[in-house]
């Protein structure tokens, strides 16, 4: 099993439409959780850190689940210019050293 | 967001030759830096950790002689792909990440091995 799954997508939804995406984690060690973005060829850029108490950062919204291991994002009124693949990161302690793991990514289109 | 920046943007070798990437944090110090490799339509694959001041470590699969690893102060990183070959070509990309974890990224190497 992989130390951090997502969804590959691609998720296709309409301009408007909410789309939430869940993220699955292995390791009960892990400590923090990232949401990255990246558009086609260039770098992943920072999203939004998830929180225990779960965050919101306008139609963002993160949570965290630690009895189920996984982390979720939820984009409400999507807009095109959302399209683009979304990364889960997930930073646990591994054996004293840090260790960051992300995830192959979700695609997510939004049509017009 | 912190700004990492990486040079070259771009960069056509001819097999067999050495190529360096640097990686700088422009205004943050970063006590860790990674370089990532990403092949066309494929997910971000870590090739090795560096903090400041000690030896790279090496993802498994990872050739430290032919990726050499430079992370000389905590606003620099460097990376040499030696002797280069066409299989080599991808986009490099490097992150600086400080106490709290957060990786901000480089806008990315492209290295086209001839």
């Amino acid at each position: 099993r992989k130390e951090v799954e997502q969804d590959p997508g691609p998720f296709n939804v309409p301009e408007g439409a909410t789309v939430a995406f869940n993220c699955t984690y292995s390791n009960s060690a892990s400590q923090s959780f990232f949401w990255y973005r990246q558009d086609c060829r260039k770098e992943p850029k920072l999203l939004m850190s998830v929180y225990s108490s779960g965050n919101e950062d306008g139609r963002f919204t993160a949570q965290l689940n630690r009895a189920s291991q996984y982390i979720s994002l939820l984009i409400r009124d999507s807009k095109l210019s959302d399209s683009a693949t979304y990364l889960c990161v997930v930073n646990f302690l591994y054996s004293s050293a840090s260790k960051i793991i992300f995830g192959s990514g979700t695609r997510l289109s939004i049509r017009p | 967001g912190a700004v990492v920046s990486q040079h070259p943007s771009w960069v056509i070798c001819k097999s067999g030759t050495s190529v360096k990437i640097e990686c700088r944090s422009l205004d943050f110090q970063a006590t860790t830096m990674f370089w990532y490799r990403q092949f066309p339509k494929q997910s971000l694959m870590l090739m090795a950790t560096s903090n400041e001041g000690s030896k790279a470590t090496y993802e498994q699969g990872v050739e430290k002689d032919k990726f050499l690893i430079n992370h000389a102060s905590l606003t620099l990183s460097t990376l040499t792909v030696t002797s280069a070959h066409p299989e080599d070509s991808s986009f490099y990309i490097c992150s600086a990440a400080g106490r709290t974890y957060e990786q901000y990224f480089g806008p990315g190497t492209r290295l086209t091995v001839t």
